[in-house]
């Protein structure tokens, strides 16, 4: 089983709709979570931490599942600018082993 | 400058020849990280050093030899890879003991072995 796992997609979702996708992980002893953005050919770029109690920023809400080890993004009014794949990050260990999903693909279309 | 930075942004390499990557992270954090990502796959983890010393070595192949002279620095050097090894090569940084941290990369070096 791989230690982190996501819906490779594609999401395709009208402009102004919303989307939400989870990420599972497997290891229970994770310590902290990320969502990550990257576009073609770039870099990883951190969209948000996720907290225990479930945080917001924006259009974007991210929910930590510790029993069911999952964690889920939601993005209300999709923009055109939200296309793009989001990597779900865990981290589990003090010295930093960040782990990586396979990442989700989002398409927003007019 | 800020951030983290690599270079050479792009490299074409033959199979018999030696390159290094270089990353630098102005950011003051003491962890670096080298990651690979080839097409349709997740990022793979290759090595972490943690205040210059190596705590991570994910059964990378001896082709690729890591370097990192100090906190600030991180090399990635190549000798005789294989087409296989074709894919974006990225660095990252972060602070370890600070709750949540994260990572940061850079824009990465895309390598072509022909």
């Amino acid at each position: 089983r791989k230690e982190v796992e996501q819906d490779p997609g594609p999401f395709n979702v009208p402009e102004g709709a919303t989307v939400a996708f989870n990420c599972t992980y497997s290891n229970s002893a994770s310590q902290s979570f990320f969502w990550y953005r990257q576009d073609c050919r770039k870099e990883p770029k951190l969209l948000m931490s996720v907290y225990s109690s479930g945080n917001e920023d924006g259009r974007f809400t991210a929910q930590l599942n510790r029993a069911s080890q999952y964690i889920s993004l939601l993005i209300r009014d999709s923009k055109l600018s939200d296309s793009a794949t989001y990597l779900c990050v865990v981290n589990r260990n003090s010295w930093g082993k960040f782990q990586f999903g396979a990442g989700t693909q989002v398409v927003v279309t007019p | 400058e800020t951030g983290v930075t690599q270079t050479p942004r792009h490299l074409v390499m033959g199979m018999t020849n030696k390159k290094s990557l270089k990353c630098e992270q102005h950011l003051g954090h003491n962890a670096m990280y080298w990651y690979k990502q080839s097409a349709k796959k997740p990022l793979e983890l290759m090595f972490v050093y943690s205040l210059e010393e190596r705590v991570e070595n994910n059964s990378v192949p001896s082709r690729f030899s890591p370097e990192c002279p100090n906190s600030s620095h991180l090399f990635l050097h190549l000798h005789t890879l294989q087409p296989e090894d074709s894919a974006l090569y990225l660095c990252a940084s972060s602070h370890l003991g600070q709750a949540d941290t994260e990572a940061f990369f850079g824009q990465g070096t895309r390598l072509t072995v022909v």
